[in-house]
């Protein structure tokens, strides 16, 4: 089965600009998770939707927005970029019942560059 | 929040046994131990996870001490390809039915020829 799809692969922006990324989850998955890497800080949770609700939030300014649809596709948004977004954004999703986690499995993210 | 430490490097010789040790003294007793790995500019790849039993698949072994603290993954015979960085997560549950994994640096584990 396919696995998790995140478009586009590669991004470059210039400050000020805003940016959408897309994240298609396995067939199944409800649950869909949004990290932001970056090579000093490592992963860093974002937030996390589960039925078109946002069931957990990082620490990210309310410049970073999420949303997911009904077909469990989600996507992030990032307004007023700054040259420190520039990061690798992965999208994880996961198949859950009754409270157990069947682990996430993750895009190959978008590569976001602020000029 | 459960934290955990891994050393940020290791070497291995290619074929040999890789031994990636992780810290997660302040784990509960609900929370699971999982391990990714990230090979350069990809996603990270599951690789095991487990509660308080060792566990086995195709890919690698977990053994987690009995008070839970600490945990290792081994890669039993390993090779070029598994050049990455390993990360050890602790699952922490929230109230309600959020969740959310706490990411460390990782190990970056070099095999060698």
């Amino acid at each position: 089965k396919a696995g998790v799809t995140q478009t586009p692969r590669y991004l470059i922006k210039t400050r000020g600009q805003q940016v959408t990324l897309s994240c298609s989850p396995i067939s199944g998955h409800r649950s869909v998770s949004w990290y932001q890497q970056t090579p000093g800080q490592g992963l860093q949770f974002l937030f996390e939707y589960f039925s078109e609700t946002q069931r957990n939030k990082g620490n990210f300014p309310g410049r970073f927005s999420g949303r997911q649809f009904s077909n469990s596709r989600s996507e992030m948004n990032v307004s007023t970029l700054e040259l420190g977004d520039s990061a690798l954004y992965l999208c994880a999703s996961s198949a859950e019942s009754e409270g157990y986690n069947y682990g996430y499995t993750f895009g190959s993210g978008t590569r976001l560059t602020v000029v | 929040d459960a934290k955990t430490t891994q050393p940020p490097s290791m070497d291995c010789a290619e074929g040999r046994a890789a031994n990636l040790p992780c810290n997660h003294s302040t784990i509960s007793g609900n929370e699971y131990v999982y391990w990714y790995r990230q090979i350069h500019s990809q996603g990270p790849q599951y690789i095991i996870h487990g509660l308080k039993n060792n566990e086995t698949n195709e890919m690698a072994s977990l053994i987690i001490t009995e008070d839970r603290k600490s945990s290792t993954l081994i890669l039993p015979h390993a090779t070029l390809r598994d050049t990455a960085v390993y990360y050890c997560i602790v699952r922490v549950a929230f109230a309600g039915n959020n969740r959310k994994l706490i990411w460390g640096l990782g190990t970056s584990l070099a095999v060698n020829p």
